[in-house]
């Protein structure tokens, strides 16, 4: 059974760095096409894709928040981290990670997604 | 970016009224590898998104077959044939042909 959950601060002060977890189950990342990704949906909104990261490591990044994400995973494959630098008012959303196969990114299997509020 | 447009915004229907979502891309989502990476998803009130169709038209496993999908290149379609209650909340088409990956503004499919 495929499971994901994201973790988070909840609540963060402007100018500051963001830092979530996805934790998994079910499959592994080292899965030859297996992707997960990083989306965000604040309140009433439609879903961003944020960045993701392939079962060979490759990472891939939103262009218009680039330079402010970093994606990464841990060596045994069960976690994925996002870290978004300097946020603000505008960063407060609900924080879904979900898994697809590469290419293709169908999302099949989300989290519960966890909600972050940027606020001072 | 390709813009993923959704029409209408809003849909409201009666149990076992068939309605269909428009979804019209600003590129067209044919792959270089012949697959068209349009994706439908469903979002229940307080809930996650979740699959119902992939690859345009290819029904994820569980999803009831009164959900289809049609379409090629720029425009596509998701049909219900037949509402019913659970099937209200905001849909969404995903497209993973060209990066960066995106989602259509949704349609809220409400009870009349």
């Amino acid at each position: 059974q495929v499971t994901l959950k994201e973790s988070g601060p909840g609540m963060l002060q402007p100018s500051k760095t963001l830092s979530l977890t996805c934790s998994f189950s079910g499959f592994s990342l080292s899965t030859s096409g297996m992707v997960v990704s990083w989306i965000r949906q604040p309140s009433g909104k439609s879903l961003e894709w944020l960045a993701a990261i392939d079962w060979d490591g490759d990472k891939y990044y939103n262009p218009s928040l680039k330079s402010r994400l970093t994606v990464s995973k841990d060596t045994s494959n069960t976690q994925v981290f996002l870290k978004i630098t300097s946020v603000d008012i505008a960063d407060t959303a609900t924080y879904y990670c979900a898994r697809s196969w590469y290419p293709g990114l169908e999302f099949a299997y989300w989290g519960q997604g966890t909600l972050v509020t940027v606020s001072s | 970016d390709v813009v993923l447009t959704q029409t209408p915004p809003t849909l409201s229907a009666t149990i076992g009224q068939s309605v269909s979502i428009s979804c019209r891309s600003s590129q067209s989502l044919l792959h270089s590898n012949g697959n068209t990476y349009l994706h439908w998803l469903l979002q229940r009130p307080g809930q996650s998104p979740q699959l119902l169709i992939y690859l345009v038209s290819r029904l994820e496993s569980g999803v009831p077959n009164r959900f289809s999908g049609s379409g090629s290149g720029t425009d596509f379609t998701l049909k219900i044939s037949g509402v019913e209650a659970e099937d209200l909340g905001v849909y969404y088409c995903v497209q993973g042909t060209h990066a960066p990956w995106t989602f259509g503004g949704g349609t809220k499919l409400e009870l009349k």
